[in-house]
């Protein structure tokens, strides 16, 4: 599978202020997404990142809150925007690699807390 | 969209014996339905998967089987070990449409398995 990396793996960020959390592959992948897991919870997808073009954001997500850039096909970015506690959560990216059709890998993960 | 309900939320067996989860999902179309192992503190990992023109796929100790036309489908281990105490999940995926649901998972809210030594 491919190799996943996130940075920064965790933060304590203060309310108002933003976070942009960084996602690099090892290998060019198909497609990339970024999905939110809060606290004991399932994960839910905020967003498809596409190369080059604006993200599709699901229901419930909009782009002013979470900006995702994907400026080529190993690397993307999300941005946690004006934190408030309740943005507190694991954010995970994840890919659908060329070489595994549909499956899909995760990312470590970014433990964000908002005071 | 697409939804999808797990069941048991909690599950605890003693070590050796089988374990069963199960989901359904709402779109008949979804047509790639994957399993993943979440450990405290760790990414999920898939761990086994199953496409919608297959019935059934094993894998050691892990086997999955789908019923398409009740839109159900179950995750199964033999002989539980307590290594397999983790957060299990299963997903659904619809086809692609226009290249932006391609690969897009709906998750189930999680089966918390504990195997007891």
């Amino acid at each position: 599978s491919a190799v996943i990396s996130q940075k920064p793996s965790r933060d304590i960020c203060q309310r108002g202020t933003s976070l942009t959390i960084q996602c690099q592959v090892d290998s060019q992948v198909t497609m990339m997404f970024w999905y939110r897991q809060q606290p004991g919870q399932s994960l839910t997808l905020i967003a498809t990142a596409n190369q080059g073009s604006e993200a599709t954001y699901e229901s419930g997500f909009v782009i002013d809150k979470f900006p995702i850039s994907r400026p080529n096909l190993t690397f993307s970015t999300l941005t946690v925007s004006n934190m408030s506690p309740e943005d507190s959560s694991i954010y995970l990216c994840s890919v659908v690699s060329l070489s595994f059709l549909n499956e899909q890998f995760f990312g470590p993960g970014t433990r964000l807390t908002v005071l | 969209g697409e939804n999808v309900e797990q069941h048991p939320s909690t599950l605890s067996v003693q070590e050796g014996d089988s374990a069963v989860i199960k989901c359904t999902y709402s779109d008949s179309a979804s047509n790639y339905f994957p399993w993943y192992k979440q450990e405290l503190g760790k990414r999920p990992q898939l761990i086994i998967d199953i496409r919608s023109n297959v019935g059934e796929k094993k894998d050691q100790r892990i086997a999955v089987t789908l019923n398409k036309t009740a839109k159900h489908f179950s995750l199964h281990i033999t002989e539980t070990q307590p290594e397999d105490s983790a957060v299990y999940f299963c997903a659904a995926s619809l086809p692609r449409s226009g290249g932006t649901s391609y690969g897009k998972l709906t998750f189930g809210q999680g089966t918390i398995l504990t195997v007891h030594p």
